[in-house]
């Protein structure tokens, strides 16, 4: 069974960091590529974050891009998303998901609330 | 960006009742396109991809149509546990992009 489960949310500061983390198992995560995706309080799905199976490329919208990094370990089947300056409207719940044509299985979601 | 415009925004069906949901979409996106479910608190789940193609253990009474920029969902009699919120995404043209999401309640 694909199991993929997120870690590392809370509230934190505008303008500080954090780390998420996403334990995947029950399929062979070096040969998927994964995505952060996240969801506003009461508002739509924004697509955060793309990584290739080696990690050598990722993708990221202009919202987030030169803020977070999306990153992985095949030996550990661990996905990570830092994100860095973060701002008000990047509270969300975040959900880590596996890409095989389209995001076919997401973690249960983590929140990450930004607030002073 | 792909511009998804997704309707209606809510939508109450009766027990067995047929209804249909549509995204359409600001340019060709060649039936690159996968529809999902969510129910309260839970995360989304895949039904449909490649715009009529249904994911593994997904009931017959979803599916799927469309090409170029129209598609649509259909729920082919309404059941409760269909109740929750749906939603469309793009995968033709990075970044992807989603529908804003139609809320489907049981009446």
């Amino acid at each position: 069974e694909v199991q993929l489960v997120e870690s590392g949310g809370g509230l934190v500061q505008p303008g500080r960091s954090l780390k998420l983390s996403c334990a995947a198992s029950g399929f062979t995560f070096s040969n998927y590529y994964m995505a952060w995706v996240r969801q506003a309080p009461k508002k739509g799905l924004e697509w955060v974050a793309t990584i290739s199976t080696s990690g050598s490329r990722t993708y990221y919208p202009d919202s987030v891009k030169g803020r977070f990094t999306i990153s992985r370990d095949n030996a550990k089947s661990s996905l990570y998303l830092q994100m860095n300056s973060l701002k008000s409207e990047d509270t969300a719940t975040y959900y880590c998901a596996r890409v095989d044509g389209t995001t076919d299985y997401w973690g249960q979601g983590v929140m990450v609330t930004v607030s002073s | 960006d792909i511009q998804m415009t997704q309707s209606p925004a809510s939508l109450s069906a009766s027990l067995g009742e047929t209804i249909s949901i549509e995204c359409r979409a600001s340019e060709d996106i060649y039936s690159n396109l996968a529809w999902y479910q969510q129910k309260s608190g839970k995360s989304p789940q895949l039904l449909i991809y490649a715009a009529n193609r249904l994911q593994d253990g997904v009931p017959s009474r979803f599916s799927g149509s469309g090409s170029g920029t129209q598609y649509s969902l259909k729920i082919s009699g309404m059941q409760p546990e269909d109740e929750g919120d749906y939603f469309c995404l793009q995968g033709s043209k990075f970044p992807p992009t989603f529908g804003g999401g139609t809320k489907l309640e049981l009446k």
